[in-house]
């Protein structure tokens, strides 16, 4: 059972190039999210999905974009890269949205912009 | 605003007892969480409070007093292993999660 898989693990980009960021959960999870973790600061929530076909903004949603074309697949993009999204991505899944949902994790993806 | 205030930095020597404190100002509360984190790896769940009280876990509790916004995680007969940020997470009342932004233990032989 792979849990949740993310894809690229590290990358470099120059400023102004895109790229797409991929996640992949093979649990049946109907939430899936995408965060960033910056040192000192917590985790925060760029965008979210409740189900197959939605998405929604999170905390700091600007300069990116997501779907969820596909249950078990969320995938955020970045389309005019800025050295300001240097940042450590992770994606996770849960459940459902209330309760003691437990988020599981990937493994993070380390993005540098140049 | 929202916020959630955890130490930045604790030192702990193996063996010993430590509680990491996690104090929060959120809009609304819908439960607490902990995670762990080791370093370069995913935050990993380790417990849920919702309920005013203490919850145990093997070597791992954690506390909640919502009165006081004030939640703690003790870890007991501390192990090498231990040695990671912990999260503090509250889910607010638009059941959005506001993390901290983590507490680095540091464990001593």
């Amino acid at each position: 059972n792979a849990g949740v898989t993310q894809t690229p693990k590290f990358r470099v980009l120059k400023t102004g190039q895109s790229m797409t960021l991929l996640c992949a959960q093979d649990m049946n999870h109907e939430y899936m999210y995408w965060y960033r973790q910056d040192p000192g600061m917590g985790l925060r929530l760029i965008h979210y999905s409740v189900g197959e076909g939605t998405t929604a903004k999170g905390e700091v949603p600007d300069g990116y974009n997501v779907s969820r074309l596909k249950k078990q697949n969320f995938l955020l993009g970045l389309e005019s890269a800025a050295p300001s999204q240097t940042s450590v991505y992770f994606c996770a899944s849960s459940l459902q949205g209330s309760g003691a949902n437990v988020l599981t994790f990937g493994a993070g993806s380390r993005l540098t912009v140049l | 605003g929202q916020n959630i205030d955890q130490p930045t930095e604790m030192t702990a020597t193996e063996g010993a007892i430590v509680q990491i404190n996690c104090t929060y100002q959120t809009s609304g509360f819908n439960g607490l969480f902990w995670y762990q984190q080791h370093a370069g790896e995913a935050p990993t769940f380790l417990s849920y409070n919702v309920l005013d009280g203490l919850e145990e876990k093997g070597r791992f509790s954690s506390f909640l007093s919502r009165s006081k916004g004030y939640s703690y995680l003790l870890l007991k007969e501390l192990q090498m292993k231990d040695s990671a940020s912990y999260l503090c997470a509250v889910k607010d009342s638009n059941y959005q999660l506001i993390w901290g932004a983590g507490t680095k233990l540091i464990i001593k032989p």
